[in-house]
């Protein structure tokens, strides 16, 4: 069945530093894929997507190809910031195998020091 | 627009009891989710619910049963509550686009309950 891997946390940077959270997938069909991020105590909200293959999504300085050939969706951020600590998760839906639900990666727990 | 709110936010349990967490969405979407949060696991889909009436079983659904009598509403249930379903749960909702492939519009969530059963 379709699913995602994302790369274990936790993930310790300093403010400015560059980040990438590695994602890769499996998925028959057209699946799209999103980045979640949930903030301490509150609930999951959407970082940003993309649909189809090559798209870029983008939000907040955070960005993610959609890259078929690699079946990967990683993502980056030039110069993060102590307010981006949070779980990041990983997720595609619309594959074949997982019409009409979201397949979440584990989560990888982001910190940042000032 | 509240979004998706969860009633209650925080319920301790005694093993055995039943309880049951309501979920409701004021957006007129028509897909709705259960999902629980642990540790190192992600999130887990317990049930879910593809429009009003209707119900499926996710990837744990085990001891939960869920209802959807109205659009907005998705009701979780415990019938007799075991220390393994302490957890968080999330509800969360979303359009459905109806494409083929099961193309799917983003999820939003609700911002969780904290169930402890002893």
């Amino acid at each position: 069945g379709d699913s995602v891997t994302q790369m274990e946390g936790p993930v310790t940077l300093s403010e400015e530093a560059f980040l990438t959270i590695n994602c890769t997938y499996t998925a028959t069909g057209y699946p799209s894929l999103f980045w979640y991020v949930q903030y301490p105590g509150e609930g999951l909200q959407l970082l940003l997507k993309a649909t189809k293959a090559d798209d870029k999504g983008s939000n907040k300085g955070f960005e993610a190809t959609y890259r078929k050939e690699t079946t990967s969706f990683h993502l980056e951020k030039g110069s993060v910031q102590v307010s981006d600590s949070a779980v990041y998760f990983c997720a595609l839906s619309g594959g074949y195998s997982s019409a009409s639900k979201i397949i979440f990666g584990s989560g990888t727990r982001l910190s940042i020091r000032p | 627009n509240a979004g998706v709110t969860q009633t209650p936010k925080f319920r301790v349990l005694k093993t055995g009891q039943s309880m049951t967490l309501l979920c409701a969405q004021d957006m007129n979407h028509e897909y709705m989710y259960w999902y629980r949060q642990d540790p190192g696991m992600g999130l887990r889909l317990i049930h879910y619910s593809v429009g009003e009436g209707t119900t499926a079983k996710g990837e744990v659904p085990d001891g939960y049963n869920v209802s959807r009598l109205k659009k907005q509403n998705f009701l979780l249930g415990l019938e007799s509550a075991a220390p393994s379903q302490t957890s968080v749960y999330f509800c969360a909702s979303s359009y459905s686009t109806g494409t083929s492939g099961g193309q799917q519009e983003t999820q939003y969530f609700g911002p969780g309950t904290r169930l402890l059963v002893l």
